[in-house]
C-alpha cells in the first residue's frame, strides 16, 4: 500500500538552530516526492520536490532534502532556521493518477 | 498570476444541512482536486478532474458528497446532508498537466467547514 510517514507530530527548536523532519515512504514504484509547507488559514505551498537525478534536492527558504531508497525516507532540513518557518510540514508521494498522498504532518514551533 | 481560489473561507453549519465550496483553478490547468483535511490530519484526495471528466473518486462519500467541473474550469463540491465528521478543511487544488505522478500541484487557501 501507499504511504507515508512522519514519525513527529510537534517539534519545537530555538531560533537559529538547525532542524530535520524526518518522512519515510512506502511505494511499489519509483517514487516522486513532494514537501509542502501550510501556515495557519493558508493553503499548502510547495518547499521542493524529487523526481529523479541528485539526491540532495534544494528548495525555497533555504530548505533541502535528501532522498535515500535504501531507508526509503526523504528528510527535511534547514541549517538556521527564522521564527518565520513556524508552521505545519507536509511530506507527500506522487501516487497513481496524479494525486498526492501526504502523511499526517509535522508542526514546528520556533523558540526565540 | 492570480493563484488557486476558493469560497467561502469559512463555514458553520448544522448537521443535516447543506453546504457547497466553489473553486476557481489557475487558468489553463486542466487538472483540478478536491482534498479533505481534517485536523490533525494530512490532506485525502477526495475527487480529481481532467477537464470535466472524472479521474479519481474513489475516496468520495458518494451517498452525501457531490462534485461537477461543468465546462472544465470552476468546480463546485457539496455535502448534503452534512455530518460532524464532514468537519474539515476542504481544499482545492489544480495542475497543468494531468495524471502524472510528478506534476505539481497548486493549493487554494482552502475552506473551514464547522459542522455542529
Amino acid at each position: 500500500a501507499q504511504s507515508v510517514t512522519q514519525p513527529d507530530i510537534h517539534i519545537t527548536v530555538s531560533e537559529g538552530a538547525s532542524l530535520e523532519l524526518r518522512c519515510n515512504y512506502s511505494y511499489g514504484a519509483t517514487p516522486y516526492l513532494f514537501w509542502y509547507v501550510q501556515s495557519p488559514g493558508q493553503g499548502l505551498q510547495l518547499l521542493l520536490k524529487y523526481f529523479s537525478g541528485d539526491t540532495l534536492v534544494q528548495g525555497i527558504k533555504g530548505f533541502e532534502a535528501e532522498f535515500k531508497r535504501s531507508q526509503s525516507s526523504f528528510n527535511l532540513r534547514k541549517p538556521s532556521v527564522h521564527w518565520s518557518d513556524a508552521a505545519e510540514y507536509f511530506c507527500a508521494v506522487g501516487g497513481q493518477g496524479g494525486k498526492l498522498i501526504f502523511g499526517q504532518g509535522t508542526e514546528l514551533s520556533v523558540k526565540p | 498570476e492570480a493563484g488557486v481560489a476558493q469560497s467561502p473561507r469559512y463555514k458553520i453549519i448544522e448537521k443535516r444541512q447543506s453546504v457547497a465550496f466553489w473553486c476557481n483553478p489557475i487558468s489553463g490547468h486542466a487538472t483540478l482536486y478536491w482534498y479533505q483535511q481534517i485536523l490533525g490530519q494530512g490532506p485525502k484526495l477526495l475527487i480529481q478532474f481532467q477537464n470535466n471528466g472524472v479521474v479519481d473518486d474513489s475516496q468520495l462519500p458518494k451517498d452525501r458528497f457531490s462534485a461537477e467541473r461543468l465546462k472544465g474550469v470552476d468546480s463546485t463540491l457539496k455535502i448534503q446532508p452534512a455530518k460532524l465528521e464532514d468537519s474539515a478543511v476542504y481544499l482545492c487544488a489544480s495542475s497543468f498537466s494531468g495524471t502524472e505522478r510528478h506534476n505539481e500541484q497548486f493549493f487554494g487557501p482552502g475552506t473551514r467547514l464547522t459542522v455542529l
